[in-house]
């Protein structure tokens, strides 16, 4: 129950294309959702985060979707850039802990 | 403007070694925590610190021990290092629960 699955494993698109990550959880508890991004030889970087009490946010290029009936959770790289090539890790927690749950990552390589 | 400072950034050390991992934070957080990353894997958190004075397990708290040693600093230790161990390790640190970590940029540790 404490696990959030993440898919793909990998994945590679041409620049300008929207890949979309995904994550799924079972702990209905679980009310904070981060992403973080990470680049080689560097820790993760808290890219954008949403509660359950919005469907979808948006911070520049970056979306992340919310459907709380299915207890899944996407992030949309809109326009997506070589530069944005890294491994995403989305995570979860609840109230009154301190202990994310991670997926296991995605690998995204965005082609120039 | 430092964030999450880890020391040292790589080690090397033979089996049965100890060594102290050590993290400071600037950004007056009252919760810190230690997370080791292994391919495939994901972040899984080895200890944290709600606040100043304590300290509880994680997921992997086996073979490793923490020192909170005041609000700044937050060091983990392995007594007696065992190949197993042979992992990149992130101290984070949060305002407080359920709220948004920020990670330094690692210790990579080879254990022969």
């Amino acid at each position: 129950q404490q696990q959030v699955k993440q898919s793909p494993q990998s994945l590679i698109v041409q620049k300008g294309g929207i890949p979309i990550i995904n994550c799924a959880y079972e702990n209905t508890a679980f009310d904070y959702f981060p992403w973080y991004q990470q680049f080689p030889g560097k820790g993760p970087a808290l890219l954008i985060a949403i509660r359950p009490d919005v469907s979808e946010k948006k911070e520049g290029r970056f979306t992340i979707s919310f459907n709380k009936s299915a207890k899944q959770f996407s992030l949309h790289i809109m326009d997506s850039q070589p530069g944005d090539s890294a491994t995403y890790f989305c995570a979860a927690s609840h109230s009154g802990t301190y202990k994310y749950i991670f997926g296991t990552g995605t690998r995204l390589k965005v082609l120039a | 403007n430092a964030g999450v400072t880890q020391t040292p950034k790589f080690q090397v050390l033979k089996t049965g070694q100890s060594m102290t991992l050590q993290c400071a934070q600037d950004m007056n957080h009252n919760s810190m925590y230690w997370y080791r990353q292994d391919p495939g894997m994901g972040l899984r958190l080895i200890y944290y610190s709600a606040s100043e004075g304590t300290t509880d397990k994680g997921e992997v708290p086996n073979g490793y021990n923490v020192s909170r040693l005041n609000k700044r600093e937050f060091s983990l230790r392995l007594e007696s290092a065992a190949p197993s161990q042979t992992s990149v390790y992130f101290c984070a640190s949060s305002d407080a629960a359920n709220q948004p970590q920020h990670f330094g940029d690692g210790t990579r540790l080879s254990i022969l």
